[in-house]
């Protein structure tokens, strides 16, 4: 079985500053990771993927993770945010049975 | 159509009413899955179709829950004899051939409240 822990449930951050938002999984196979974004009152859609290959991956909208194996970690990343970032964003695994687990999401919130 | 769409968008049931939720998946996409997403959570996975085939229904939470994909596209999720703890937002998605893995498309959710 796996699990996803995303450690902040709300993240609050000013314009135009960084932001990190983490994520953990647990699982005894090798996994496919993914980042989510919902806005209110829409579906998920991703944002970026991690299959394989380098550890570093850019996705949509200036957002990257990179994926740590040795501390089963999928951070997300962006260097700049804006008031258009202010979402819910979910970390995902799969094993490759198409079925994802899901993290229950961080907040983050960007104020101007 | 251009994305994956899914009716009623809400939903409002008395307790013990069935109800009907569909999903219209992107043209073309062989691999169909259902998902509840209960307030201030992440997606649950609830079943998986390849064409009309159902491989995989572990996350349905009882036997209330029933899902078909009959001719390999449309898909409806009923539940029967609502119960308040059925309150969630139902995620439908879709994607392609699982070879190499291919994103899944969501749809916006259909958001079922029970009374």
């Amino acid at each position: 079985a796996q699990s996803v822990t995303q450690l902040d449930s709300q993240v609050p951050v000013f314009e135009e500053a960084p932001v990190e938002l983490r994520c953990n999984y647990s699982s005894s196979v090798s996994v496919y990771l993914f980042w989510y974004v919902q806005y209110p009152n829409q579906g998920l859609q991703l944002l970026l993927k991690y299959l394989s290959g380098s550890t570093l991956v850019k996705g949509i909208n200036g957002f990257e993770a990179e994926f740590n194996k040795s501390q089963t970690s999928f951070h997300l990343r962006k260097p700049s945010v804006h008031i258009s970032d202010t979402a819910e964003y979910f970390c995902a695994v799969d094993t490759n049975a198409g079925k994802s687990t899901f993290g229950d999401g961080t907040t983050l919130t960007v104020k101007p | 159509g251009a994305g994956v769409s899914q009716s009623p968008r809400y939903k409002v049931a008395k307790r013990g009413q069935d109800v009907a939720l569909r999903c219209d998946p992107i043209s073309g996409h062989v691999s169909l899955f259902w998902y509840q997403q209960a307030l201030g959570q992440g997606p649950e996975f609830l079943t998986y179709f390849q064409n009309e085939a159902q491989l995989d229904k572990s996350g349905l939470p009882s036997d209330r829950f029933f899902a078909e994909r009959p001719e390999g596209s449309v898909s409806t999720l009923k539940i029967q004899r609502t119960q308040q703890e059925d309150s969630a937002v139902y995620l439908c998605a879709s994607s392609g051939a699982l070879a190499n893995y291919n994103e899944q498309f969501f749809g916006p959710g259909t958001r079922l409240t029970v009374l």
